[in-house]
C-alpha cells in the first residue's frame, strides 16, 4: 500500500466550477500536510499547508483534514484556465519530520 | 531572492557514462534536500544535508549515486555509472527551518539513460 494515494486523473471541469482534490494516506503518524502545484516543466509550488483537523481558507483555495479518516482534500473555488497543473500531496512524518513523502499527483484540467 | 538553482535542466547520457548534477539552494538556507522522480510515480526523497553534514541518506537508491555539499553550500549529486533505470527528474530543494513547511523546490534535471 502507497503511504499517500491521490487518483491520477485528469480532473476535468468547467471554468468557474469547484475543484475537489482528494487524497488519501497510510496509518503511519503524520504530522503536517501539504498541497503543491506543478505546471509540466516546472517547480512544484507549495500552494496550501494544513496542520490540525477542519478547513484552512486562503483565497480560492480550501485545504480539508480528517485525521479520523486519513483524508486531506483540496478545494479550488471559481476555478481558472490557469489552475490547470498537477496537484501533489505530501505529508510529514512525525518520525521524520523533515522529509515530504509524496502522492503520484492528480492532473486538472479546467476548461474554459 | 534568487531561487533554488538546478543545471543542467536537460541531460542525456548513455548507460555507464557518469552525470554530476548540481544544485545550488537559496543563500542561507542550512537544509538542502534531493527527490527524484522516475517513470512518471510519485516523487521520492533521496537525502537530506544539514549544512555540510548529510542528516539522512537513507533514499539513496545504491552506491552508485553519491552526493556532496562541500562549505555547505551546493550540492552535487553524481551517478557512476548510469543505468536506464535512473532516468528521471532531479529535483533539489532547500529550507531555513527543518520540516517541511517553507521547502522551495527547483526546476529539476531531467535526466535521460539511453
Amino acid at each position: 500500500q502507497k503511504e499517500v494515494e491521490q487518483n491520477s486523473g485528469p480532473l476535468s471541469v468547467p471554468e468557474g466550477a469547484i475543484a475537489s482534490l482528494n487524497c488519501t494516506y497510510s496509518d503511519r503518524v503524520s504530522q503536517s500536510f501539504f498541497w503543491y502545484r506543478q505546471y509540466s516543466g516546472k517547480s512544484p509550488e507549495l500552494i496550501m499547508s494544513i496542520y490540525s483537523n477542519g478547513d484552512k481558507e486562503d483565497g480560492r483555495f480550501t485545504a480539508q483534514l480528517n485525521k479520523a479518516s486519513q483524508y486531506v482534500s483540496l478545494l479550488i473555488r471559481d476555478s481558472q484556465p490557469s489552475d490547470s497543473a498537477t496537484y501533489l500531496c505530501a505529508v510529514n512524518l512525525l518520525d521524520s519530520s523533515y522529509k515530504l513523502i509524496f502522492g503520484s499527483g492528480t492532473r486538472l484540467l479546467v476548461r474554459p | 531572492e534568487a531561487g533554488v538553482t538546478q543545471f543542467p535542466s536537460h541531460s542525456v547520457i548513455e548507460k555507464g557514462q557518469t552525470v554530476t548534477l548540481r544544485c545550488d539552494p537559496i543563500s542561507g538556507h542550512d537544509n538542502l534536500y534531493w527527490y527524484r522522480r522516475v517513470m512518471g510515480k510519485e516523487i521520492k526523497f533521496l537525502l537530506h544535508f544539514v549544512k555540510e553534514s548529510k542528516q539522512d541518506e537513507s533514499g539513496m537508491p545504491n552506491n552508485r549515486f553519491l552526493a556532496e555539499r562541500t562549505g555547505g553550500t551546493y550540492s552535487t549529486l553524481k551517478v557512476q555509472p548510469a543505468e536506464l533505470e535512473d532516468s528521471g527528474v532531479y529535483f533539489c530543494a532547500s529550507s531555513q527551518e527543518w520540516g517541511g513547511n517553507g521547502y522551495t523546490f527547483g526546476s529539476g534535471t531531467r535526466l535521460t539513460v539511453v
